[in-house]
């Protein structure tokens, strides 16, 4: 089982609908995650990192950790077609070796107006 | 801002021939990393750097070197290529100074082994 699995879709979702990404792990030793957005032939760019369990809020976008389920979310509310991308999450623990991330393979995302 | 520049975007080569992938950042961050990724594999690390002078090995090292002689630059050289090789590298790089840092990606270069 690899330590981090994500479904890679692809998720097609008309304009204005409320996206849900998940991601799960195994590894009880991740304390910090996040949410990567990679447009076609670019770098991922940070969208979104939490702390522990909980919600973050940031304008459409919620982020959500449930440490017990090893479990997080990402959700995105009144989807736009420019929310087309690929999303990765991201997770570390606190203590890990060069703060190297562990990546999930990556859901592509797909908004029609 | 330039942020993290990757040179060459694009390269082809034939198996057996070397080549270096060049990244600069122009942020003065002390953290730098190579990625490759490959479709339904992720990003997964080959190696990464602390600071100059300062290298260690990620989970897919084999088959590649890198060195750290200044903060700006760290290139990743394939010593002989394999059509395994066939990826897209991403270069990374974030401050140490604090656990959030996040990490800057640059727009990867493309390499196909023949």
């Amino acid at each position: 089982q690899k330590e981090v699995e994500q479904d890679p879709g692809p998720l097609s979702v008309p304009e204005g609908a409320i996206v849900s990404l998940n991601c799960t792990y195994s590894n009880s030793a991740f304390q910090y995650f996040m949410w990567y957005r990679q447009y076609s032939r670019k770098g991922p760019e940070l969208l979104m990192y939490t702390y522990s369990s909980g919600n973050k809020e940031d304008g459409r976008f919620t982020a959500q950790v449930d440490k017990s389920s090893k479990y997080i979310s990402l959700f995105i509310r009144d989807s736009q077609p420019s929310d087309s991308a690929t999303y990765l999450c991201a997770m570390r623990s606190f203590n890990q070796a060069g703060t190297a991330l562990i990546f999930g393979k990556g859901t592509t995302l797909s908004v029609s107006s | 801002n330039a942020g993290v520049t990757q040179t060459p975007k694009f390269q082809v080569l034939k198996t057996g021939q070397s080549m270096t992938l060049q990244c600069a950042q122009d942020m003065n961050h002390e953290y730098m990393s190579w990625y490759r990724q490959d479709p339904g594999m992720g990003l997964r690390l080959i190696h990464y750097s602390v600071g100059a002078g300062i290298t260690d090995q990620g989970e897919v090292p084999n088959g590649y070197n890198v060195s750290r002689s200044t903060t700006e630059d760290f290139p990743l050289r394939l010593l002989s290529a394999a059509p395994s090789q066939t990826s897209v590298y991403f270069c990374a790089s974030k401050s140490t100074g604090g656990v959030n840092q996040p990490q800057h990606f640059g727009d990867g270069t493309r390499l196909s082994i023949l």
